[in-house]
């Protein structure tokens, strides 16, 4: 397809295991972010990816999360010995331009639930 | 302070009402400005750039005071399908800030 794609569409997981969300960017595009949005809330940020430039992680919220990106292509999000408050969903987003510059699309996220 | 901040609502009107969101950002030197759309349980899409000398697309109006840091978004005549939330986003320095959204129920 032509945009965003992210798996799983939804995961549910017990407490103290490990996810991995992956996120396939829109072809051409250099810019890959990573946000979370729980229930009700805004977007937060986590990561940003540009290129082979070191990634931004300064959103990362604990060193439970991680993240990698292949070149410019496919990114995924791994969170080790989930707790309950990481349920959200992880909403991965591509831009052609530089970070802030254009349009971001964003992929239709991974709900994850942790029991 | 919240770097981008939204009256969360919800705002509930019928259609054909004109309705205004608001948004405040509290760094002076940021440097562009969006309205983005999310659906229910979907992902946000862009709805509009804001520009300083301010823009409208149809039936959506945006505007930007740089020195009250205060966006602004008016839709009129709405309709059904306006129904969303819509988030505020401030590009400052590299990053993209988003607002928590304000919630619009647009009801027959």
């Amino acid at each position: 397809g032509a945009g965003v794609s992210q798996s799983p569409s939804n995961k549910v997981t017990e407490k103290g295991k490990d996810v991995e969300l992956r996120c396939d960017p829109i072809s051409g595009h250099t810019a890959l972010y990573w946000y979370r949005q729980r229930l009700g809330q805004g977007l937060e940020f986590l990561i940003y990816f540009q290129g082979n430039s070191a990634p931004d992680k300064s959103g990362l919220p604990s060193d439970r999360f991680s993240a990698e990106r292949t070149g410019e292509s496919v990114s995924t999000l791994t969170i080790q010995r989930t707790q309950q408050e990481d349920s959200a969903v992880y909403l991965c987003a591509s831009s052609f331009r530089d970070r802030g510059a254009g349009e971001l699309f964003f992929g239709e996220g991974s709900r994850l639930t942790v029991l | 302070r919240k770097e981008v901040e939204q009256d969360p609502g919800p705002f509930n009107v019928p259609e054909g009402a004109t309705v205004a969101f608001n948004c405040t950002y509290s760094n002076s030197a940021s440097q562009s400005f969006f309205w983005y759309r999310q659906d229910c349980r979907k992902e946000p899409k862009l709805l509009m750039s804001v520009y300083s000398s301010g823009n409208e697309d149809g039936r959506f109006t945006a505007q930007l005071n740089r020195a009250s840091q205060y966006i602004s978004l008016l839709i009129r005549d709405s309709k059904l399908s306006d129904s969303a939330t819509y988030l505020c986003v401030v590009r400052d320095n590299n990053d993209m800030r988003f607002g928590a959204g304000t919630r619009l129920t647009v009801k027959p």
